[in-house]
């Protein structure tokens, strides 16, 4: 079975608008990591942050991790059309990097 | 310079055969692996490697053979291939492996018919 658990499955908003994506994940972890995948690409590594980090920011993008609950969400601020694509969060753990069933974002012009 | 590469982009094999995908990288990253992607689904992890002569097995690792003999490379075997192994290749890698940014391949399309 899969690390990591994404939620919604699915999210569709207006340009402009800001995206909230969560994870919850099982086991304990290095690290968690979001990744974008633009339909028929391979993925592309957004922001990485560690198991003793609360929040990290990279510009429009702010992750936060609560250990306690397991859990972490992306958020994506002022989105475009760009911004359209699945996104992947995946846990870090020894030699393993496990990867959760995404969120297919769509952003209305 | 190439990064991750992975060859072939497409493959159509028949029930049986066997065969090998590539993968190559040039960033001198130790971790190397492999996942497949299923339509609609995130990435299971089949087979990766924390250095040359190193292998291990990830989530879903039966029906699939792999060797790292040197750091650059790092094949993939489908020994004989099932309709159940249609699915989206992916090939990535990591400057370390205690879990740092994975790198990824342009993947490897497959269908076993």
């Amino acid at each position: 079975s899969q690390q990591g658990e994404e939620d919604p499955q699915a999210l569709s908003i207006q340009e402009g608008e800001n995206a909230t994506m969560n994870c919850s994940y099982k086991t304990s972890i290095n690290n968690l990591q979001w990744y974008r995948q633009n339909s028929g690409r391979g993925l592309v590594h957004l922001i990485l942050i560690r198991s003793n980090e609360r929040e990290k920011h990279s510009g429009r993008l702010r992750v936060t991790l609560d250990t306690s609950k397991k859990s972490s969400s992306l958020l994506i601020t002022a989105s475009r059309a760009a911004d359209t694509a699945s996104y992947f969060c995946a846990t870090g753990s020894a030699s393993k990097i496990i990867f959760g069933s995404g969120t297919r974002l769509s952003i209305r012009p | 310079n190439a990064g991750v590469t992975q060859t072939p982009k497409f493959q159509v094999l028949k029930t049986g055969q066997s065969m090998t995908l590539q993968c190559a990288q040039d960033m001198n990253h130790e971790y190397m692996s492999w996942y497949r992607q299923d339509p609609g689904m995130g990435l299971r992890l089949i087979h990766y490697s924390v250095g040359a002569g190193i292998t291990d097995q990830g989530e879903v690792p039966n029906g699939y053979n792999v060797s790292r003999s040197t750091t650059e490379d790092f094949p993939l075997r489908l020994l004989s291939a099932a309709p159940s192994q249609t699915s989206v290749y992916f090939c990535a890698s990591s400057i370390r492996f205690d879990g740092e940014k994975l790198f990824f391949g342009s993947g490897t399309q497959l269908s076993v018919l």
